[in-house]
């Protein structure tokens, strides 16, 4: 079966740090890319960083350009997202997803997803 | 940036009821347009891709048609597990969603 499942949420100050993680099975995992995509509470869904199969292009949107670094490690079948100075508007459900064609990066539907993991920035 | 509006924003509908939903892009995305159902608490589940093709195990009641700026999501007949809501996603660029239509019992 294929099968996303995110760890790594929780409580957070701002400013603060957390890494997200996204353990994949049931696929070539390195033959895909992979996205984050996030969701504050009541509210429509936003993407927030790609990455290809390979691990060698990144894509970001701007919000987190330079606070947020999307990685993978195709050995571990594991996606990360690694999330530095945290606002109070990155609280969300964060959901991890697959790209829907091998060979695609970013520039494709997702059809898996993740049951996603939540992330609070608050003090 | 590449701005997906849906609408409407609440629609609701009956049982057995044919629904459309829309979806109107800031620019043209060509067929780069998939369809996704999300239930509270879920995570979102792919319906259409590439504007009109279905995943296998997606009903058939569910159709998707359009291309450059204008796109809509049809359910024929509505079943008692439809009610959701449903959001667009454009992949022309960089990805961005619509703001999602609850689709209610009426």
């Amino acid at each position: 079966e294929v099968q996303l499942l995110e760890s790594g949420g929780g409580l957070v100050q701002p400013g603060g740090s957390l890494r997200l993680s996204c353990a994949a099975s049931g696929f070539t995992f390195s033959s895909y890319g992979m996205s984050w995509v996030r969701q504050a509470p009541g509210k429509g869904l936003e993407w927030v960083s790609g990455i290809s199969g390979s691990g060698g292009s990144t894509y970001y949107t701007d919000s987190v350009k330079g606070r947020f670094t999307i990685s993978r490690d195709n050995s571990k079948n594991t996606l990360y997202l690694q999330m530095n100075s945290l606002r109070a508007e990155d609280t969300a459900v964060y959901y991890c997803a697959k790209i829907h064609s091998m060979g695609s990066t970013y520039r494709d539907a997702f059809d898996i997803w993740g049951q996603g993991t939540m992330v609070t920035v608050s003090s | 940036d590449i701005q997906m509006t849906q609408s409407p924003s609440t629609l609701s509908a009956s049982v057995g009821d044919r629904v459309t939903i829309t979806c109107r892009a800031s620019q043209s995305i060509s067929s780069r347009l998939a369809w996704y159902q999300q239930k509270p608490g879920k995570a979102p589940k792919l319906l259409i891709y590439q504007a009109s093709s279905l995943p296998s195990g997606v009903p058939s009641r569910f159709s998707g048609s359009g291309s450059g700026t204008e796109f809509t999501l049809t359910i024929s007949s509505l079943q008692p597990d439809d009610f959701a809501t449903y959001s667009c996603q454009q992949y022309h660029g960089y990805s961005s969603f619509g703001q999602g239509t609850k689709l209610e019992i009426k």
